[in-house]
């Protein structure tokens, strides 16, 4: 099946910019997006970008899709340690309806 | 309560027991979706549901059996629970399927097999 990798952890201090990165083998996906967990929670959507995109920004969150080399990047500017949490790469493919989650990679903010 | 809630949070049971999780959401989505999360496998996609009476599997259906009578509710039934579905499940429920058509979660239900 379709793989999707995300580093396990990454650390930044406050004020600094962080980039998360995935990688994802299925050249069919039509959309990738960017989720966020905190702790106890669920997962709720961040950003996405269509595959026809190189680049998205939304305020501190940029996203930036290098579809030759299937790697999407989420860089979170200013972060701060609200951003603290589980961030989740996922794509979906040309079949619709099912979405194929990375591992999770947990960032944390010092102070 | 207003949003896709889940009951129960957490729940203890022993192996071989029949345990049902339910996932309820307030939008009247057509589509409906149960996950597990695991450390290091992120989300895995059990079953889901276009619209009420249509449900389809996912990538780790084994073991799971879903219904969706009412377009609101979509409960995950595990017949006999093993060790190996001790897990983190989530439903989720969407409008429809385009990729712009986004997945809304719930809490999620901690689940321990003893």
């Amino acid at each position: 099946g379709e793989d999707v990798e995300q580093s396990l952890f990454l650390s930044v201090r406050e004020g600094d910019s962080s980039v998360i990165n995935c990688t994802y083998t299925d050249s069919s996906s039509t959309y990738l997006y960017w989720y966020k967990q905190e702790p106890g929670a669920g997962l709720q959507l961040l950003t996405y970008i269509f595959s026809n995109m190189d680049m998205k920004q939304d305020q501190r969150l940029t996203v930036l899709l290098n579809k030759k080399d299937k790697h999407l990047s989420l860089r979170i500017a200013d972060t701060q340690t609200g951003d603290s949490a589980i961030y989740f790469c996922a794509e979906m493919g040309n079949a619709g309806n099912m979405l194929t989650f990375g591992g999770g990679t947990r960032l944390m903010v010092k102070p | 309560d207003a949003g896709i809630t889940q009951s129960p949070r957490y729940k203890i049971t022993e192996t071989g027991r029949q345990v049902t999780l339910m996932c309820h959401q307030t939008w009247s989505h057509s589509y409906m979706f149960w996950y597990r999360q695991d450390l290091g496998h992120g989300l895995r996609l059990i079953y889901y549901s276009a619209a009420a009476d249509i449900t389809d599997k996912g990538e780790v259906p084994d073991g799971y059996v879903v219904s969706r009578s009412k377009t609101e509710n979509f409960p995950l039934t595990l017949e006999s629970a093993t060790r190996s579905q001790t897990s983190v499940y989530f439903c989720a429920s969407s409008d429809g399927t385009s990729g712009s058509d986004e997945q809304y979660f719930g809490p999620g239900t901690r689940l321990t097999v003893t």
